[in-house]
């Protein structure tokens, strides 16, 4: 496949549990981003990864989200004990480099927390 | 705090009609970007503006970037039903690699 791809498409879970997020970005694309995109809202940056350097977690909005990105490709993006809030579309997005390059956004993963 | 405010939030117009979306800042960005979102799939980028007063054309959309690199406008000239969708403008840093996005402006245009 030529674009992001991320699965699930949609995940419905009850308060408490915890879901996994995956996101393959395309192929020779050293930069990944995740954002969030809740109802009414733009998209809300959540972490960065760049090549082998440390990722930039600022956009975390609380230590029950994580996420990590193996061998430089695929990623995962972890919440655990999900919360009613945490209902939104996850958004990954890949690039040449960071910067000014184009972010390609995959199609997001639908979470909605019962 | 939104970091980039849009207006309009929603816009509904007859088809034939034109248009314009605003992006504004108090902070200057070293680009600006605009994206274009359809229901169930993820942004797609429609434009990058890096020098103040940059203009960009496509077909019937404008992209303006303001001097101050701090605002941009998109203009749509005889909107068409096609054009319908989420209007996203994000703004970059020249370190950073996030993007910095408004809330969107929900454009519907109605043949």
């Amino acid at each position: 496949g030529a674009g992001v791809s991320q699965s699930p498409s949609n995940k419905v879970t009850e308060k408490g549990k915890d879901v996994e997020l995956r996101c393959d970005p395309i192929s020779g694309h050293t930069a990944l981003y995740w954002y969030r995109q809740s109802l009414g809202q733009g998209l809300e940056f959540l972490i960065y990864f760049q090549g082998n350097s440390a990722p930039d977690k600022s956009g975390l909005p609380s230590d029950r989200f994580s996420a990590e990105r193996t061998g430089g490709s695929v990623s995962t993006l972890t919440i655990q004990r999900t919360q009613q809030e945490d209902s939104a579309v996850y958004l990954c997005a890949s690039s040449l480099v960071k910067g000014r390059e184009t972010q390609y956004f995959g199609p997001g993963t639908r979470l909605l927390v019962l | 705090t939104q970091l980039l405010e849009q207006s309009p939030q929603f816009l509904s117009i007859q088809e034939g009609e034109n248009l314009t979306v605003y992006c504004n800042s108090s902070s200057v960005f070293s680009s600006l970007q605009w994206y274009r979102q359809e229901p169930g799939e993820g942004p797609v980028l429609l434009v990058t503006v890096v020098t103040g007063g940059e203009v960009k054309k496509l077909k019937r959309l404008t992209f303006q970037f303001g001097d101050a690199r701090k605002d941009s406008s998109l203009h749509i000239t005889a909107a068409q039903p096609g054009d319908t969708g989420l209007y996203l403008c994000a703004g970059g840093g020249s370190t950073l690699g996030r993007l910095y996005f408004g809330r969107g402006t929900q454009l519907t245009v109605w043949p």
